[in-house]
């Protein structure tokens, strides 16, 4: 089954937002492999979080992924402008396969 | 730079076929597993298939698994989805994606192509 995200979050400019991803023991709750996109309006997905926590060179430090047992988080602090755009999380299962979340529209007020 | 350049997309009928092929250049392509993620029309994002790098192993998602089949061509740098018995629910955005390496993700997207299924 997908990943349970919220559908929507809205923040203000400077502010800081946290989006949820839950799963299942057997997948974020069983693997420290759980990602994050980034996918802005007509463009493919940008990886921006990798391995629940770290962060591919060029993310900015303002984007930050955690886990707590079956629930990974993906906090993005300072908002800025750009930053609106839909966040995908993803997880390892098994086998080489993954799944993902339903996908968050962040909007920037 | 990596790229990562998908075509064979289009318009087809139920029951019928299509082949997606995906160009890869900037990175040494037989050294990374690679895979094929889709998106429905205002939807998320859903995971369709890898292969290894070799192309030895393949898992598929059980929605497509026995109908579609990806395949990779080390020598010509390329990776392929084969589409058969298309339904409406494949139209999608396929976009070809790189896996990491060694890191444990899906790293590198193409710009994906647009499927569609209708009569």
């Amino acid at each position: 089954s997908a990943l349970t995200q919220p559908a929507s979050v809205s923040g203000s400019p400077g502010q800081s937002i946290t989006i949820s991803c839950t799963g299942t023991s057997s997948d974020v709750g069983g693997y420290n492999y759980v990602s994050w996109y980034q996918q802005h309006p007509g463009k493919a997905p940008k990886l921006i979080i990798y391995e629940v926590s770290n962060r591919p060179s060029g993310v900015p430090d303002r984007f930050s992924g955690s886990k707590s047992g079956n629930t990974a988080s993906l906090t993005i602090s300072g908002l800025q402008a750009e930053d609106e755009a839909d966040y995908h999380c993803t997880s390892y299962i098994s086998d080489s396969a993954w799944v993902f979340g339903g996908g968050t529209k962040l909007t920037v007020l | 730079q990596v790229q990562l350049v998908e075509s064979g997309g289009g318009a087809v009928q139920p029951g019928r076929s299509l082949r997606l092929s995906c160009a890869a250049s900037g990175f040494n392509f037989n050294t990374y597993a690679m895979h094929w993620v889709r998106q429905a029309p205002g939807k998320g994002l859903e995971w369709v298939a890898v292969t290894s790098d070799d192309g030895n192993l393949k898992y598929y998602a059980d929605s497509v698994r026995g109908r579609f089949t990806i395949s990779r061509d080390n020598s010509e740098n390329t990776l392929y989805l084969q589409m058969n018995s298309l339904r409406a629910e494949d139209t999608a955005v396929y976009y070809c994606v790189r896996g990491g390496n060694p890191t444990v993700t899906m790293e590198c997207w193409g710009q994906g192509t647009l499927v569609t299924v209708s009569s």
